[in-house]
């Protein structure tokens, strides 16, 4: 069946970095884009980025573009998230997820989550 | 950024009662709308995608419609396991979520 582990919770500094992982498993993993979401507490849903699993191309919103970089490790069925110059804004669960469908650059809605990784920033 | 809406922000029923939430969208994005339910600590489900398709596994009782800028999501019969928070997202491009919709016991 369709996997997404996360990395587990990160307790970090202001104006530091995080990278949480994000491991598929089930699935042909290059055929798939793979979405960031983010959610404060008690807040909705923020859509971070997007990369092609396949050939490593991705797209941001503009709000993050500067801080955030997606990644993925083929060999691994991995994909990564690492967001820079954190502040106590930051603090959220950051979710992974899977396009419900293959090709058409991604423009799918989202069929599988992770679990959720919570990033808590504080001094 | 295409801007989303959802109304009402909560939503107060009782079990068996016929519900409807809307989003709305500050652009035409064709069928391109998704709907997710999501309870507290857990991730979103899909529900609804292309607006008015149901997602599998899905119970029958939710329905979607609309297209352009305005949709809706239905639940024909509220159940117990229906109160939570819904999200509107579309995937026109790039992708939004609405603000959500607040669905809790009258």
């Amino acid at each position: 069946q369709v996997q997404l582990v996360q990395s587990g919770a990160e307790v970090k500094k202001p104006g530091a970095s995080v990278k949480v992982s994000c491991k598929a498993s089930g699935y042909p993993f290059t055929n798939f884009y793979t979405f960031w979401v983010r959610q404060a507490p008690g807040q909705g849903l923020e859509w971070l980025g997007t990369i092609n699993s396949s050939g490593g191309a991705t797209r941001t919103t503009l709000k993050f573009r500067d801080r955030v970089s997606l990644s993925r490790d083929t060999s691994t069925s991995t994909v990564y998230m690492e967001m820079d110059m954190l502040t106590s804004e930051d603090t959220a669960v950051y979710y992974c997820a899977r396009a419900r469908g293959v090709g058409n650059d991604g423009t799918y809605p989202f069929d599988h989550w992770g679990q959720g990784t919570l990033v808590t920033v504080s001094s | 950024d295409i801007q989303m809406t959802q109304s009402p922000s909560t939503l107060s029923a009782s079990v068996g009662d016929r519900v409807t939430i809307t989003c709305r969208t500050g652009q035409n994005i064709n069928t391109n709308l998704a709907w997710y339910q999501q309870k507290p600590g857990k991730a979103p489900q899909l529900l609804i995608y292309e607006a008015s398709s149901l997602e599998s596994g899905v119970p029958s009782r939710f329905s979607g419609s609309g297209s352009g800028t305005e949709f809706t999501l239905s639940i024909s019969s509220l159940q117990p396991d229906d109160f939570a928070t819904y999200y509107c997202q579309h995937y026109h491009y790039f992708w939004t979520f609405g603000p959500g919709t607040r669905v809790e016991i009258e």
